[in-house]
């Protein structure tokens, strides 16, 4: 089992629509989540991050955390083309606090 | 905002040739971390680094790879004889600690031919 899931996509929505993202993790210990988006050719930039369950938001972004489900969800309100991106959710764990990355959704805003 | 300044932003080197990746983390930051991104796959663990030495190293992390952090900046990735599936995007991050998450620089982007 992967220790972190996601849906590949491409998912594709329309301009001003909610985009949801969705990711599982297959350890218990883990402690911190993060969605990071990445631009192709550049490097991953953090847009959030959520230790509790339930939900976190920050502008048109909110995150999701279900431990009891091992899930974490990012929400895209409002979308907009400068959002199509790739959405990579991370884990972290243990004392170093390494992070483990999904293998990303491709998001596309159509105008 | 402070930076994670990562150089040379493009490498290309011959296989078997050794190669020097440079990163600069943010001043403040404690931990110290090595990714790879081959292209159109996934970001990978490498190495972290805290208090001047390794503090876990992934199996990707063979004899090839070293860091070291010389002059109390700087931050290098060493691989000694460079392989053609060493070629991948490198980043460098860091973090004060793990409610922050990573400051990624902006990679350097390998090329073994």
């Amino acid at each position: 089992q992967k220790e972190v899931e996601q849906n590949s996509g491409p998912l594709s929505v329309p301009e001003g629509a909610i985009a949801s993202l969705n990711c599982t993790y297959s350890d218990r210990v883990s402690q911190s989540f993060f969605w990071y988006r990445q631009y192709s050719g550049k490097s991953p930039e953090l847009i959030m991050s959520i230790y509790s369950n339930g939900d976190k938001e920050d502008g048109r972004f909110t995150a999701q955390l279900n431990k009891a489900s091992q899930y974490v969800s990012l929400l895209i309100r409002d979308s907009q083309p400068s959002d199509s991106a790739t959405y990579l959710c991370a884990v972290m764990k243990g004392s170093n606090y390494k992070l483990t990355f999904g293998k990303g959704t491709l998001l596309t805003v159509n105008p | 905002e402070p930076e994670v300044t990562q150089t040379p932003s493009h490498q290309v080197t011959q296989m078997g040739q050794e190669v020097i990746l440079r990163c600069v983390p943010i001043s403040n930051h404690l931990y110290f971390y090595w990714y790879r991104q081959i292209l159109g796959q996934k970001v990978e663990f490498l190495v972290s680094f805290y208090n001047n030495e390794i503090s876990e190293k992934s199996e990707i992390f063979d004899d090839q790879f070293s860091v070291e952090r010389p002059d109390g900046s700087n931050f290098t990735l060493k691989i000694r004889s460079t392989k053609l599936e060493d070629s991948a995007m490198y980043f460098c991050a860091s973090t004060p600690d793990r409610d922050y998450g990573y400051t990624f620089g902006s990679g350097t982007r390998l090329t073994v031919v």
